[in-house]
């Protein structure tokens, strides 16, 4: 069965300084990968997504994340957080082809200091 | 392009009541999946329907229900209302083959 962990509950960082967020995954095949953010009250927001290729993909809002298939990780990273970054972000891991499952991490709260 | 649209975004409903979500896909998309939120148990998969037919289908007592329409609208149903059902669920649509989710706003759901 796949499972996603997101080992940080909670992620204080301040405005302009980098942030990174942490996803392992568990799966037995290839891997679709992806983060979304949620602001509170709010549905899901795709940042970005990993299905072949390139293993360092661009987001939105200026985010990307690296797959790493010896480490099952799939780390978000952004260069200089802004304030609106304050969110919960979720990683998931898709069943691909068995359909559209998606399996959620307990997602990293992230509060930014001004 | 109009997103996926959730209706109603908050129900208050009583323990013993059903209830029934709506949530209508992005024009186009035939795959819609259905999860509940919650602080306690996080992102949980309910189901997922394909051109009416269920494809998927999460660990959820027979009590959640779901179906979708020929125009790809899908409808959940919950029966029995117990207080635990109270959460956040979230509709999601995709286009065929392997692609991305898009969610809507959710239903907040609040079981008295």
């Amino acid at each position: 069965a796949q499972s996603v962990t997101q080992p940080d509950i909670h992620i204080t960082v301040s405005e302009g300084a980098s942030l990174e967020l942490r996803c392992n995954y568990s799966y037995g095949a290839t891997p679709y990968l992806f983060w979304y953010v949620q602001s509170p009250g709010q549905g899901l927001q795709l940042l970005l997504k990993y299905f072949s290729g390139d293993t360092l993909v661009q987001g939105i809002k200026g985010f990307e994340a690296e797959f790493k298939r010896s480490q099952s990780s799939f780390n978000l990273r952004k260069p200089s957080v802004h304030w609106s970054d304050a969110a919960e972000y979720f990683c998931a891991v898709g069943a691909g082809a068995a359909g559209n499952k998606l399996t959620f991490g307990g997602g990293t709260r992230v509060l930014v200091k001004p | 392009k109009a997103g996926v649209t959730q209706t109603p975004r908050y129900l208050i409903k009583t323990r013993g009541q059903q209830v029934t979500l709506s949530c209508s896909p992005i024009s186009g998309h035939r795959s819609v999946s259905w999860y509940q939120q919650t602080p306690g148990q996080g992102l949980q998969f309910l189901f997922e329907y394909f051109s009416e037919t269920q494809r998927n289908k999460g660990n959820f007592p027979g009590r959640f229900s779901g179906r979708q329409f020929s125009n790809s609208r899908s409808e959940m149903n919950v029966s029995t209302l117990e207080l635990g059902d109270s959460a956040l669920y979230l509709c999601a649509s995709s286009s065929q083959g392997i692609t991305e989710a898009f969610f809507g706003q959710g239903t907040r759901l609040t079981v008295v």
